[in-house]
């Protein structure tokens, strides 16, 4: 089974500090994604990697980077939280066979992250 | 713009009947479409898949039906149980050598099965 974990579950943080949001999955999974689920928006995505070292813009990378330096983890970072950044976040990683990445992804369980 | 829509937040069916959640989808470049299935405090999981070159794919009390000329899928619960009380999401993904599996969701249906 595939199992996709993030670093915590709740996540209170102040207006202006940095966040790091930890995600690590255990099927060497060569893609990996960042997302944000609100009310009435659905699963937006933020950022994504498909190998070390690399990474690509979603739909909505404002206001956010990400770091990706082992291939099981990835890492969204809140250079500078804000209140309208309070949400919740999901990891999600799929995987790349014969050099095509499958559809299907793996969530983990997700961060309610609130920003005061 | 949103890219898939689910036009329904909510559904409230009565155990043993059918659920039926719509979706709708604008990118005519979409090939691959998916539902997933959430519980509070949890990540979605996969439920059911389809490619555009099927117009019906069923897997026990799940069926998703796709009608690409109207750029429409479906998904059937049949029975509906209590356990299937969550939020569904439907997702598309575009046949792209640089699209890298990404998903397009839509913004959830609630479904609440009443006993």
């Amino acid at each position: 089974d595939v199992k996709v974990t993030q670093s915590s579950r709740y996540l209170v943080k102040r207006t202006g500090e940095k966040v790091f949001l930890e995600c690590v999955q255990d099927m060497d999974h060569e893609n990996m994604f960042w997302y944000r689920q609100d009310p009435g928006l659905g699963l937006r995505l933020i950022y994504f990697s498909y190998d070390v070292k690399m990474k690509e813009k979603g739909d909505i990378p404002e206001g956010y980077s990400v770091s990706r330096e082992k291939k099981e983890r990835f890492s969204l970072i809140l250079e500078s939280a804000s209140t309208n950044q309070t949400s919740m976040y999901l990891c999600a990683s799929s995987l790349l066979s014969g050099g095509v990445s499958t559809d299907t992804q793996y969530f983990g369980p997700g961060t309610r992250l609130t920003v005061l | 713009d949103q890219q898939v829509k689910q036009n329904s937040p909510s559904l409230s069916v009565q155990e043993g009947r059918i659920s039926i959640l719509n979706c709708d989808y604008t990118n005519s470049m979409f090939d691959y479409f998916l539902w997933y299935k959430k519980y509070p405090a949890e990540g979605p999981t996969f439920l059911i898949s389809i490619s555009s070159i099927k117009d019906k794919n069923e897997d026990g009390r799940f069926t998703v039906f796709l009608n690409k000329s109207a750029k429409h899928l479906s998904l059937h619960i049949v029975p509906s149980q209590p356990g299937d009380s969550a939020v569904y999401f439907c997702a598309a993904s575009e046949d792209a050598t640089d699209s890298w599996g990404k998903l397009q969701f839509g913004a959830g249906t609630q479904v609440v099965v009443t006993p």
